[in-house]
């Protein structure tokens, strides 16, 4: 069964440093989704992209966050310059629709927990 | 905007026997969806059960079903027959015109 697959499953980085979080989406879906869950928190909404632009994106993806689909497979979440607030589960998600007001699922990946020291 | 709210932080159940879970939501929009997600040890987000607001008939899924109660703006999940399996976060969750929001989770134990 196809699934939705991250890299690295945890990631630990200094303060201040830039890191790249890896997602393959469903190779037939269209619509891709970063989400962030900080830790014994609910799941927040980052950005969603289709068709290589943002199409929706939460107040909380700044100019800090950069999403990327550098070839045909990979779906990248970049921060330039990651702060301890930071720290939390990144979820990557894909669907085949758009996930808005119409009958699609969305897949969610296995997550990178990323942690800011 | 939308809202979900889920008042019960935790909640606990004997192995075999069936538990409910709350959950309630604001939302704007005529067309919709609502989600109950499950989240294991693993962390992974799990699909359990998809409800459309235009359809009346509450959504099952083997031991899972939904009360969906439109005017009322709520979407409680009932398990039956818990299993230890079951044990997890449970998020609710809606879309409209924004990709998912979800409500804040309710942990389930299952007590053997």
């Amino acid at each position: 069964e196809p699934e939705v697959t991250q890299t690295p499953s945890h990631q630990v980085t200094q303060m201040g440093q830039e890191v790249i979080l890896r997602c393959v989406p469903i190779s037939n879906h269209l619509y891709f989704y970063w989400y962030r869950q900080i830790l014994g928190q609910k799941v927040e909404f980052l950005v969603s992209f289709y068709n290589n632009e943002i199409s929706e994106k939460s107040e909380i993806f700044d100019d800090q966050f950069s999403v990327e689909r550098p070839d045909g497979s990979n779906f990248t979440l970049k921060i330039r310059s990651t702060k301890l607030e930071d720290s939390a589960m990144y979820f990557c998600a894909s669907s085949d629709v758009r996930a808005s007001g119409s009958n699609s699922e969305q897949f969610f990946g296995p997550g990178t927990r990323l942690t800011v020291l | 905007a939308q809202t979900v709210t889920q008042s019960q932080p935790e909640m606990s159940v004997q192995e075999a026997e069936t538990v409910t879970l709350s959950c309630t939501y604001d939302t704007s929009e005529s067309d919709y969806y609502l989600f109950w997600y499950k989240q294991p040890p693993s962390r992974q987000m799990i699909l359990v059960i998809r409800q459309e607001a235009y359809k009346q008939q509450n959504a099952t899924e083997n031991r899972f079903s939904v009360n969906f109660q439109k005017a009322a703006k709520s979407f409680s999940l009932k398990i039956s027959d818990s299993q230890l399996g079951d044990a997890a976060m449970y998020f609710c969750a809606t879309s409209g015109n924004t990709p998912l929001v979800f409500g804040k989770g309710t942990r389930l134990s299952v007590i053997a």
